[in-house]
């Protein structure tokens, strides 16, 4: 069955602070992976998308990795700020045929406190 | 970058009342667009996946009569709630899949979303 899954949950952490989220994923065949951030209220905005060929891939502050060997990935969120607070959505594209079907995990809640 | 326009925002109505929402892919075509429901601080919930020119799938436990999408242009779908009541008071948000016009990259793009209040 293909499936996402993140982890942890929710986090919390001081301003200024690093934070790894994760992502485990049983998707298969895999055709990508991306990173969202969802502020309350609003729609996700992409971070970061990642092909089988790519390990690592950062903008700005974020940077994820990608094995997908082990069929995992992490967003790594350097110096926090006030602003990162929000949710963190992993998603995983089949490849294969005209109608893909996407896989999106539960999402990470971070809250970063001053 | 691939802009998906979802509106209204925010939409208040009174029970029994049908509401439409709109979700707009402004510079690629959408052969595919992804309803969802948020309920607060919780994790968004597919309801439906549809193709242009196709009927919409909906996922396990979503009434499709409730719930009604049409997918009709390659830069237009909509979702009807149809004959509303204070428990469909969600956020709903629209995605879309397409190739960019330019890059003609593969591109998933999320709207705004828009907040329904059912009175």
């Amino acid at each position: 069955k293909n499936q996402v899954e993140q982890s942890p949950q929710s986090l919390i952490i001081l301003e200024g602070k690093n934070c790894t989220l994760q992502c485990n994923y049983t998707v298969s065949p895999f055709s990508n992976l991306r990173w969202y951030k969802q502020d309350t209220g609003r729609g996700p905005v992409s971070l970061t998308i990642m092909t089988f060929s790519e390990n690592t891939k950062s903008n700005g502050r974020y940077t994820a990795t990608l094995d997908a060997d082990t069929k995992q990935s992490s967003l790594h969120i350097t110096a926090s700020q006030l602003s990162d607070s929000a949710s963190y959505i992993c998603v995983v594209r089949r490849s294969g045929g005209s109608n893909y079907k996407l896989t999106f995990g539960k999402g990470t809640l971070l809250t970063v406190n001053p | 970058g691939a802009v998906v326009s979802q509106h209204p925002s925010w939409v208040i109505c009174k029970s029994g009342t049908s509401v439409k929402i709109e979700c707009r892919s402004l510079d690629f075509q959408a052969t595919t667009m992804f309803w969802y429901r948020q309920f607060p601080k919780q994790s968004l919930m597919l309801m439906a996946t549809s193709n242009e020119g196709s009927k919409a799938t909906y996922e396990q436990g979503v009434e499709k009569d409730k719930f009604l999408i049409n997918h009709a242009s390659l830069t237009l779908s909509t979702l009807t709630v149809t004959s509303a009541h204070p428990e469909d008071s969600s956020f709903y948000i629209c995605s879309a899949s397409g190739r960019g016009r330019h890059s003609g990259a593969n591109v998933l793009t999320f709207g705004a979303g828009s907040r329904l209040t059912v009175l």
